[in-house]
């Protein structure tokens, strides 16, 4: 079992180049959500996917779109990179029960992308 | 507006001794918490959780305290060990998960 992985594991983009960032978990979960980790400000949540077929917003969603391509992955696209998305992407999965968030996540190793 | 704040950026602590790292929350409608913990290059790992409906959940050496009232949870580690060092989050839930900004915890041989 890979759990969540990642790709790609860093990256370079000049302002205004697109770029997927693309996730797979091997844990037939459910959810699946794209954070971003920035220095002084935690673990923030960009989207997230409760069940194939569907995305929502989190705290931070704006410059970025997704796809719940099937159960497995779940993408994270930058039309137009900006210096303020440099950050530490992390992609996560969660099992489904009951109440959605009642679950703990598990998380991919990170993509570390840079914005000149 | 963090929701989920951890007001100590750094902890370091002698092994052996007790690790005490804490968090505040300011939604009282949170009623379920998470710790994780993370290592350089790597993805944040579960930890221990609590629901609201408990004030206290033990893990081995790690031991997580729920002070509803004061919207307070901390997370003991004891003994701590060297390889207990990195960063630990707190987490709560609300519609969406909310980190804290996480503290980073040294544990000195």
């Amino acid at each position: 079992n890979a759990g969540v992985t990642q790709t790609p594991k860093f990256q370079v983009l000049k302002t205004g180049q697109s770029m997927t960032l693309q996730c797979a978990q091997d844990m037939n979960h459910n959810s699946m959500y794209w954070y971003r980790q920035d220095p002084g400000m935690g673990l923030r949540l960009i989207y997230y996917s409760a069940s194939e077929g569907t995305t929502d917003k989190g705290e931070v969603p704006n410059g970025y779109n997704v796809s719940r391509l099937n159960k497995r992955e779940f993408s994270l696209r930058l039309e137009s990179a900006a210096p303020s998305q440099t950050s530490v992407y992390f992609c996560a999965s969660s099992e489904r029960r009951q109440r959605i968030l009642y679950n703990e996540q598990f998380f991919g190793p990170g993509t570390r992308l840079t914005v000149l | 507006d963090q929701q989920v704040k951890q007001n100590s950026p750094s902890l370091s602590v002698q092994e052996g001794r007790i690790s005490i790292l804490n968090c505040d929350y300011t939604n009282s409608m949170f009623d379920y918490f998470l710790w994780y913990k993370k290592y350089p290059a790597e993805g944040p790992t579960f930890l221990i959780s609590i629901s609201s409906i408990k004030d206290k959940n033990e893990d081995g050496r790690f031991t997580v305290f729920l002070n509803k009232s004061a919207k307070h949870l901390s997370l003991h580690i004891v003994p701590s060990q060297p390889g207990d060092s990195a960063v630990y989050f707190c987490a709560s839930i609300g519609n969406q998960f909310y980190f804290g900004t996480g503290t980073s915890l040294t544990v000195i041989p």
